[in-house]
């Protein structure tokens, strides 16, 4: 089955704690983000990659990081969480054009105390 | 202002209306366009591309207006299914993608 997963689904974490929000997805796809979803704002773009050894900063990459390795696996780090990165977090993956339709994993949702 | 604009409602319908959402971005140069389904704590999906020239799927009907930076929806003959939060997607190249704050529809028996 296609699919983007994303581990873990849902974690409470304290200040400072560092951590990884892994993401795989199946489909060989080139193009992966990674978004944040906080109620009013809808998703923003923290960061992406166009392909293996590639990656960008999207709106908000302050206070996170990642790295693009391998073609199926895009995690996202947190250094030093804090309590205003506690969200719900998206990974999406899609082929590589702006037409095509991105495919989203299940979501993390993140409490920094 | 967001670079994509919509109606936050929500909007409350009752089974078989047709209701309508609307979009706007600020990006002129963007190239794609499209909407999104959230269900509530769920990961968006495809609902639609939206092309210059309309396009229909079923019940949904899309419509883009590039001179007016304006995005439509059309839900005919709303079914209980049918609620969830309408994302409207802009690409403006690549892989940077803006989305809207969302829709949030509810229909009703």
């Amino acid at each position: 089955e296609a699919q983007v997963t994303q581990n873990p689904r849902y974690l409470i974490t304290v200040t400072g704690k560092k951590l990884t929000v892994t993401c795989s997805q199946n489909m060989n796809h080139e193009y992966m983000s990674w978004y944040r979803q906080d109620p009013g704002l809808g998703l923003r773009q923290i960061y992406y990659s166009m392909n293996v050894e590639v990656t960008d900063k999207g709106d908000v990459p302050e206070g996170y990081k990642v790295s693009r390795k391998e073609k199926r696996n895009f995690p996202l780090i947190l250094e030093s969480p804090s309590p205003n990165q506690t969200s719900l977090y998206f990974c999406a993956s899609s082929e590589s054009s702006s037409y095509n339709e991105q495919f989203f994993g299940p979501g993390t949702r993140l409490t920094v105390l | 202002r967001k670079e994509v604009e919509q109606d936050p409602g929500p909007f409350n319908v009752p089974e078989g209306a047709t209701v309508a959402f609307n979009c706007t971005y600020s990006n002129s140069a963007s190239q794609s366009f499209f909407w999104y389904r959230q269900d509530c704590r769920k990961e968006p999906k495809l609902l639609m591309s939206v092309y210059s020239s309309g396009n229909e799927d079923g019940r949904f009907t899309a419509q883009l207006n590039r001179a007016s930076q304006y995005i439509s929806l059309l839900i005919r003959d709303s079914k209980l299914s049918d609620s969830a939060t309408y994302l409207c997607v802009v690409n403006r190249g690549g892989i940077d993608m803006r989305f809207g704050a969302g829709t949030r529809l509810t229909v009703k028996p």
